[in-house]
């Protein structure tokens, strides 16, 4: 149980263009996400927390206008890369957890590489 | 802020054991955690351990936690080569859901 993924697993995208990034938890319902941003051999550095149905919390530095997070229902939330640059290539990897346990559970992350 | 820290590189001879070491700031802390990052792959989480134990034992694991001295270990019993791979410490405060994040030890298997 508690299996998390994420699609696409890589992408790569001409600078300019937008890019989307779903995780979805297949057999839990997840009340919380949380996107975080992982640069190599560098720890995790969490982007937002994102509550079904509300609007997502934005940690200080991330611009919310260029990540947008939409976490619509309780097995999806989207993270679209606005207008990507070339210093927005990195590996973006989502966890979830449900109501009530403080288990987060990862998706395999996906690889974003802009040319 | 809070902060966790862990030494970056481990280097161990197959078949011994592993100790990882994780040391942290927040006093509040309610859970603490380890997790696995293989090369390219997400997080799985190996095992995790409430702020009121002192130690939890899951097979080849073992977690230590000394709460006065704000550390945990991760011990790895008979390491193996499938355990190469970066070992996070985070730990999880009582106020909301978010976890603080050491930088993760990578853990490298001597023949």
């Amino acid at each position: 149980g508690a299996v998390v993924s994420q699609h696409p697993s890589w992408v790569i995208c001409k600078s300019g263009t937008s890019v989307k990034i779903e995780c979805r938890s297949l057999d839990f319902q997840a009340t919380t996400m949380f996107w975080y941003r992982q640069f190599p051999k560098q720890s995790l550095m969490l982007m937002a927390t994102s509550n079904e149905g509300s609007k997502a919390t934005y940690e200080q530095g991330v611009e919310k206008d260029k990540f947008l997070i939409n976490h619509a229902s309780l097995t999806l939330s989207t993270l679209t890369v606005t207008s990507a640059h070339p210093e927005d290539s990195s590996f973006y990897i989502c966890s979830a957890r449900s109501s009530g346990s403080h288990e987060q559970y990862f998706g395999p992350g996906t690889r974003l590489t802009v040319t | 802020g809070e902060d966790v820290e862990q030494s970056l590189f481990l280097s161990v001879r197959e078949g011994d054991s592993s100790v990882i070491n994780c040391t942290y700031t927040d006093s509040s802390s309610t859970y603490l955690y380890w997790y696995k990052q293989e090369p390219g792959a997400g997080l799985q989480l190996l095992t995790y351990i409430f702020s009121n134990m002192d130690m939890k034992q899951d097979q080849r694991l073992t977690v230590l936690l000394n709460k006065k001295d704000k550390h945990l270990s991760l011990r790895i019993a008979d390491t193996q080569t499938g355990d190469s791979a970066i070992y996070f410490c985070a730990e999880k405060g009582d106020s909301n859901y978010q976890l603080i994040w050491g930088a993760g030890t990578k853990l490298i298997i001597k023949p």
